[in-house]
């Protein structure tokens, strides 16, 4: 079956635009993660979809960034007015979802790589 | 706040010799722990898991950890490295979310493995 998939791979922007990445999580999977990873800051938490709600959102680190889940499925995260400390490689993960053990196994896309210049 | 050490930044190992990548947790409850790797410009591969039970846990790839809750360390270890296994190794433990499902992975910052054959 299809894994995580993130679009686009790879994405290079002017400081002060905008960008939206997207993520798609396994079929039937129920919950969703976005983590970034950067050379500084090793892998950090940013929020965390249980269905089309986001129950925490305490990673994220400014009003600059939000995201978003419709239909329980796919999800997008958008970073307005980037800045150079946002190019990092933006990852995200599924799970089932469900209580229980094996809602604990998350399962990572590619990442899609952010170079603000 | 749940959080995780890896002491060990880089580890270089001959290929066929044994290996062994620390990891130590800190979390109030009972911990939920994982070992992800990480080949370059790829996203994290689950490895293995501890949830409960037996304290030794077997992965993919030839991989096993064990569980030590008195020291509060959850060890990755093979016993004949491969060339393949070149690559970022990440430990995370996993937080309960209020529905009772898996909230977010805390990761340390990693060990690359470099391999020489």
């Amino acid at each position: 079956g299809a894994g995580v998939s993130q679009s686009p791979s790879n994405k290079v922007t002017e400081k002060g635009k905008d960008v939206e990445l997207r993520c798609d999580p396994i079929s039937g999977h129920t919950a969703l993660y976005w983590y970034r990873q950067s050379l500084g800051q090793g892998l950090e938490f940013l929020i965390y979809f249980q269905g089309n709600s986001a129950p925490d959102k305490s990673g994220l680190p400014s009003d600059r960034f939000s995201a978003e889940r419709t239909g329980g499925s796919v999800s997008t995260l958008t970073i307005q007015r980037t800045q150079q400390e946002d190019s990092a490689v933006y990852l995200c993960a599924s799970s089932l979802g469900i209580p229980g053990q094996t809602s604990y196994e998350q399962y990572f896309g590619p990442g899609t790589r952010l170079t603000v210049t | 706040a749940q959080s995780v050490t890896q002491p060990d930044i880089h580890i270089t190992v001959s290929e066929g010799a044994s290996l062994e990548l620390r990891c130590n947790y800190s979390y109030g409850a009972t911990p939920y722990l994982f070992w992800y790797v990480q080949s370059p410009g790829q996203g994290l591969q689950l490895l293995l898991k501890y949830f409960s039970g037996d304290t030794l846990v077997q992965g993919i790839k030839g991989f096993e950890a064990e569980f030590k809750r008195s020291q509060s360390s959850f060890n990755l270890r093979k016993p004949s490295v491969h060339w393949s296994d070149a690559a970022e190794y990440f430990c995370a433990v996993g937080a309960l979310g209020h529905t009772g499902t898996a909230s977010k992975l805390t990761f340390g910052t990693g060990t690359r493995l470099q391999v020489t054959l």
